[in-house]
């Protein structure tokens, strides 16, 4: 079973404020790593799929990088506003070829 | 576009009772998969399926049963149900199994088990 660690576990931000945080995955046999973006009691959206080492991504307010070589993504949100209170996970391909296997993710809370 | 859908949003079942969770997309997608999500755990892999005909275990399969249909509908199956299995079940999709392509979530069932 691959190991997928995000931290932190949680997160307040105050809005207008930027925030990021972290996915750690195998580094070995790297194939792509996969950021979701889970508002409560909806269901799981994608934000980036990721497959190159140095890879950069954006969408809108939120950004990612990933390193393949050390085993570590970065997702970055600017200038948090309410909408983006949500919990963040992101996935490695693992444990069962095409599945994936997803951290525990990051719940981020924008205060008012 | 409904994307992936899923029945029933609710159930709620007593322990031996069995059921079977329907999940389809209209996407044209070759690969389902069927995840649940338990408190303080990720979501983990049941099941599934990088095409039509095709049905292979995740991390967690023990006492399910998965049935790829026909290239629209994958269904999960609880011969007997445990109270283990009290989880919400999300069923996704993606394009093809290469895992270099987004995955789409339906809105899941959240099953009890008494």
């Amino acid at each position: 079973i691959l190991n997928v660690e995000q931290s932190p576990q949680s997160l307040h931000v105050q809005e207008g404020d930027s925030t990021n945080f972290t996915c750690s995955f195998p580094s070995s046999n790297f194939y792509a790593l996969h950021w979701y973006r889970w508002e409560t009691a909806k269901s799981p959206e994608a934000l980036f799929v990721m497959t190159l080492n140095g890879d950069e991504k954006k969408k809108g307010r939120i950004s990612a990088t990933l390193n393949t070589k050390e085993g570590y993504s970065y997702l970055y949100i600017k200038g948090s506003q309410p909408e983006d209170s949500a919990t963040y996970l992101c996935a490695f391909p693992g444990g069962g070829a095409d599945g994936l296997t997803f951290g525990k993710g990051t719940h981020l809370i924008i205060q008012p | 576009n409904a994307g992936v859908t899923q029945t029933p949003k609710f159930q709620v079942l007593k322990t031996g009772q069995s059921m079977t969770l329907q999940c389809a997309q209209d996407m044209n997608h070759n690969s389902m998969y069927w995840y649940r999500q338990d408190p303080g755990m990720g979501l983990r892999l049941i099941y599934y399926s990088a095409s039509e005909g095709t049905t292979d275990k995740g991390e967690v399969p023990n006492g399910y049963n998965v049935s790829r249909l026909n290239k629209r509908e994958f269904s999960l199956r609880l011969e007997s149900a445990a109270p283990s299995q009290t989880s919400v079940y999300f069923c996704a999709s993606s394009d093809t199994g290469t895992a270099a392509y987004e995955q789409y979530f339906g809105p899941g069932t959240r099953l009890t088990v008494t």
